[in-house]
């Protein structure tokens, strides 16, 4: 594998369901995203990690809960979700500390999230 | 506070033909970095350029090329001979100051057709 890939590409769940998207970069970065991208709306930065510690969470509901257990690996909890949150999920990597415009974000396929 | 527009929305065109897709930024920072990224069907955004303030030397790619005018804060990206392979959503962004975010426009949907 190479770049940054994201499991499921596609995920269809209920309000009441329990999910987790994954990423995983295989590029040896040390900061990694989570952007919301909608119809119609620029993306949306949710979340930043910069060597597994979180640096930047953008106002978003807690139903997302993220976890970076390592710098290659990043994962967004899903729970209780609205109809409004069906959207494509875009994780990005970067090479150092992120923000600091140096650094190319990466970015994966996306999950494609439908909320029923 | 940053602010990247990209006034076109949808841009069609027939193949071999040329198209420029425009970007304006708005920074006080006199350092900045500025990106160009593509999104076909599929999903992923694909890096194409990044230019820092300090570089206004304009880029040429294959078929890409991008002219950067700091005087009008334009960042403006022209596909020469276009194909149907570069039909895609085309997205401007800006990174701006210390530990600052990118700031993406709206996006530019290009259709080429055969």
């Amino acid at each position: 594998e190479t770049g940054v890939t994201q499991t499921p590409r596609h995920l269809v769940m209920g309000m009441t369901n329990k999910k987790s998207l994954k990423c995983e970069q295989h590029l040896g970065h040390n900061a990694m995203y989570w952007y919301k991208q909608s119809a119609k709306k620029p993306l949306e930065l949710m979340f930043v990690y910069n060597f597994k510690e979180q640096t930047e969470n953008n106002s978003v509901p807690s139903r997302f809960s993220p976890e970076c257990p390592n710098s290659s690996h990043l994962f967004l909890h899903l729970h209780t979700l609205q109809p409004e949150d069906s959207a494509l999920y875009l994780c990005a990597s970067s090479q150092g500390w992120a923000g600091t415009g140096t650094d190319t974000q990466y970015f994966g396929p996306g999950t494609r999230l439908t909320v029923l | 506070a940053q602010k990247v527009t990209q006034a076109q929305t949808e841009i069609s065109v027939v193949e071999k033909e040329d198209v420029t897709l425009d970007c304006v930024y708005e920074t006080r920072d006199t350092t900045y970095y500025l990106f160009w990224y593509k999104q076909p069907p599929s999903g992923e955004l694909v890096f194409l350029i990044r230019r820092n303030s300090f570089d206004e030397q304009n880029e040429i790619s294959g078929r890409y090329s991008w002219n950067f005018q700091k005087s009008t804060s334009s960042f403006n990206f022209t596909i020469t001979a276009s194909q149907v392979v570069d039909s895609a959503v085309y997205f401007c962004a800006l990174s701006a100051g210390a530990n600052s975010k990118l700031t993406f426009g709206k996006g530019i949907t290009l259709s080429v057709r055969p």
